[in-house]
């Protein structure tokens, strides 16, 4: 099946600085990516929807100003969780739709982020 | 919300088979039931997915009942490697985002 990647797999950071996380498909085109959350415990949550060359959707609750996304390729989605603060402490998995039939979706490994 | 309705956790004998149910009342025509599993600290991992026919694939099988409102996941011969938690979701063939419920706990006991 379609690969996709997420780098890097772990991340810590101290409070107020800012880290990327990068989701690329690797063998396939990808239009639209999803970015999610999971808290310890907690099932995956959606936080937004990024389609390539266009804004990202964000989901409610969710700070498009704290967590932004940038989808510049059909390989390529980044999550910049800006000013982390301990309470962004949590694994960041993505995943890609293919840009053609049958839009197949692949999730990523997830990227666990720690803000001390 | 999640459209489908799961045991919170499950447990199964190493080499016994393991069906993990699923409701999904609500379920429209064109949506498919869609199952995951997910492994601690890992991404979601697809298992097998079908509209109402019984599907059947190296992982498990996927047994859909005639009216499509329930459904449940077989794996043949569990192993300690499969203990996870499973996702049962429904969805369109080509939609958007997936919508995790809590899912299932299955632990597999040596």
């Amino acid at each position: 099946g379609a690969v996709v990647s997420q780098h890097p797999s772990r991340v810590i950071c101290k409070s107020g600085t800012s880290v990327k996380i990068e989701c690329r498909s690797l063998d396939f085109q990808a239009t639209t990516m999803f970015w999610y959350r999971q808290f310890p415990k907690q099932s995956l949550m959606l936080m937004a929807t990024s389609n390539e060359g266009s804004k990202a959707t964000y989901e409610q609750g969710v700070e498009k100003d704290k967590f932004l996304i940038n989808h510049a390729s059909l390989t390529l989605s980044t999550l910049t969780v800006t000013s982390a603060h301990p309470e962004d402490s949590s694994f960041y998995i993505c995943s890609a739709r293919e840009a053609s039939g049958p839009y197949e979706q692949y999730f990523g490994p997830g990227t666990r982020l720690t803000v001390t | 919300d999640a459209k489908t309705t799961q045991p919170p956790s499950m447990d199964c004998a190493e080499g016994r088979a393991a069906n993990l149910p699923c409701n999904h009342s609500t379920i429209s025509g064109n949506e498919y039931v869609y199952w995951y599993r997910q492994i601690h600290s890992q991404g979601p991992q697809y298992i097998i997915h079908g509209l109402k026919n019984n599907e059947t694939n190296e992982m498990a099988s996927l047994i859909i009942t005639e009216d499509r409102k329930s459904s449940t996941l077989i794996l043949p011969h569990a192993t300690l490697r499969d203990t996870a938690v499973y996702y049962c979701i429904v969805r369109v063939s080509n939609g958007q985002n997936f919508v995790f419920g809590p899912g299932t706990r299955l632990s597999v006991l040596p």
